[in-house]
């Protein structure tokens, strides 16, 4: 089994506040993405990773930046924390296809 | 970019009738089409897939339907259950590209 974990179930941080969100899978994927869910929105894709050190864009990147300094870990970082910044925060991986997402870390931004 | 939109956002039915939940896509080069299916308080799932070459696939009570021409794809739930209850959302992707597009989700109600 795909097994893909974040660090953080609920995250509480201040405005203006350094925040590292972490995402581990276990099974070898090459492909890694940060997802934001929001009601009514869907999943909207931040950035994703196709090998180590390698990112791309997603559709809502701006406020975000991602580091992958290790295969099996992709990390999102908040640099200076918005109130907008609230949300759900999803993690995935893929090795062909299928996405396996991790359990998800609700921030709140106050 | 790919663009996918998703209907309806909400859908209440009678226990042991059937859902459809219908999207739409706006590449013509996308070629795979996921379903997930999100239970309140946990992770999306993968529950059916179709790849452009059919234009239909089954697994039990579930069935998705794709019609590449007017690039539109939809998902079939039949004699639903109580455990159906969750929000479903749609996908696409364009061959040789691991992103997918998401829809915006519809939540499926189902009344005992």
């Amino acid at each position: 089994d795909v097994k893909v974990t974040q660090s953080s179930r609920y995250l509480v941080k201040r405005t203006g506040e350094k925040v590292f969100l972490e995402c581990v899978q276990d099974m070898d994927h090459e492909n890694m993405f940060w997802y934001r869910q929001d009601p009514g929105l869907g999943l909207r894709l931040i950035y994703f990773s196709y090998d180590v050190k390698m990112k791309e864009k997603g559709d809502i990147p701006e406020g975000y930046s991602v580091s992958r300094e290790k295969k099996e870990r992709f990390s999102l970082i908040l640099e200076s924390a918005s109130t907008n910044q609230t949300s759900m925060y999803l993690c995935a991986s893929s090795l062909k296809g299928e996405q396996y997402f991790g359990p998800g870390t609700r921030l709140t931004v106050t | 970019g790919e663009n996918v939109e998703q209907h309806p956002s909400t859908l209440s039915v009678q226990e042991g009738d059937s859902a459809v939940i219908k999207c739409t896509y706006s590449d013509s080069a996308s070629n795979y089409f996921p379903w997930y299916k999100q239970e309140l308080g946990k992770r999306p799932q993968l529950i059916i897939d179709i790849r452009s070459n059919v234009g239909e696939k089954k697994d039990q009570r579930i069935a998705v339907t794709l019609n590449k021409t007017a690039k539109h794809f939809s998902l079939h739930i039949t004699e639903t259950q109580p455990e159906d209850s969750a929000v479903y959302f749609c996908a696409a992707r364009a061959f040789g590209n691991e992103k997918l597009t998401f829809g915006t989700g519809t939540r499926l109600t189902i009344i005992p």
